[in-house]
């Protein structure tokens, strides 16, 4: 089935510092989503990738989708302490027509040291 | 406007009894998705339901699993005979429309202790 992968697991950083998240399926994607999840929270929906090749920036945050629809990444720039979280990304399961639950990565677990 | 929402926000149960969790979609919201979130890991698709079309349970990881949405609007997943590996996050989300482009709102959650 359906695989969706992301590294790294955790990334520590300094406040200020940079950091990137990246994400790849084992299948051609029709889109893909990003969210983010508080410690205590539940994800909620940052932003939505459809185009080959596609960036969208948010604020400091950068969302890139690959040329073959089979990967992207999540690029904050000068960390936060409001950043701290989880970010997942998520596909479509399946390829049929049709909505279908989303298949996400284990998701990148987001620490700022200040 | 509301958002999704769940309850109970916890429940504590002892092995072997029946759970029922329930959520309330974004009124609208057409299709509902169940989705299960052990501790510090990634999210598993559990169940779909589009409207009062019949669910996608392709996901749900034993026959103890069930869920059903009555009227297309509230759903309830019930856990038969609960496990101790059921212990999770059991997350909703609800989004307006059948495609797969649409956005999926999440409800809080149901943190399941199955002791």
């Amino acid at each position: 089935g359906q695989q969706v992968m992301q590294i790294p697991q955790y990334q520590h950083v300094q406040e200020g510092e940079d950091f990137t998240t990246y994400c790849n399926s084992s299948t051609t994607l029709s889109n893909i989503q990003w969210y983010k999840q508080r410690p205590g929270g539940h994800p909620v929906f940052l932003i939505q990738l459809v185009k080959s090749g596609e960036v969208k920036k948010q604020k400091r945050l950068t969302f890139q989708f690959g040329e073959a629809k089979k990967n992207s990444s999540l690029h904050i720039t000068a960390t936060q302490t409001t950043d701290v979280g989880t970010y997942f990304c998520a596909g479509p399961e399946g390829s049929g027509g049709g909505a279908d639950g989303l298949t996400f990565g284990k998701g990148t677990h987001l620490i700022i040291q200040p | 406007g509301a958002g999704v929402s769940q309850s109970p926000s916890n429940k504590v149960t002892e092995k072997g009894k029946d759970v029922e969790l329930r959520c309330d979609p974004i009124s609208g919201h057409t299709a509902l998705y169940w989705y299960r979130q052990s501790l510090g890991q990634g999210l598993e698709f559990l169940i779909y339901f589009q409207g009062n079309s019949a669910p996608d349970k392709s996901g749900l990881p034993s026959d103890r699993f069930s869920a059903e949405r009555t009227g297309g609007s509230v759903s309830t997943l019930t856990i038969q005979r609960t496990q101790q590996e059921d212990s999770a996050v059991y997350l909703c989300a609800s989004s307006y429309g059948t495609s797969k482009t649409d956005t999926q709102y999440f409800g809080p959650g149901t943190r399941l202790t199955v002791l």
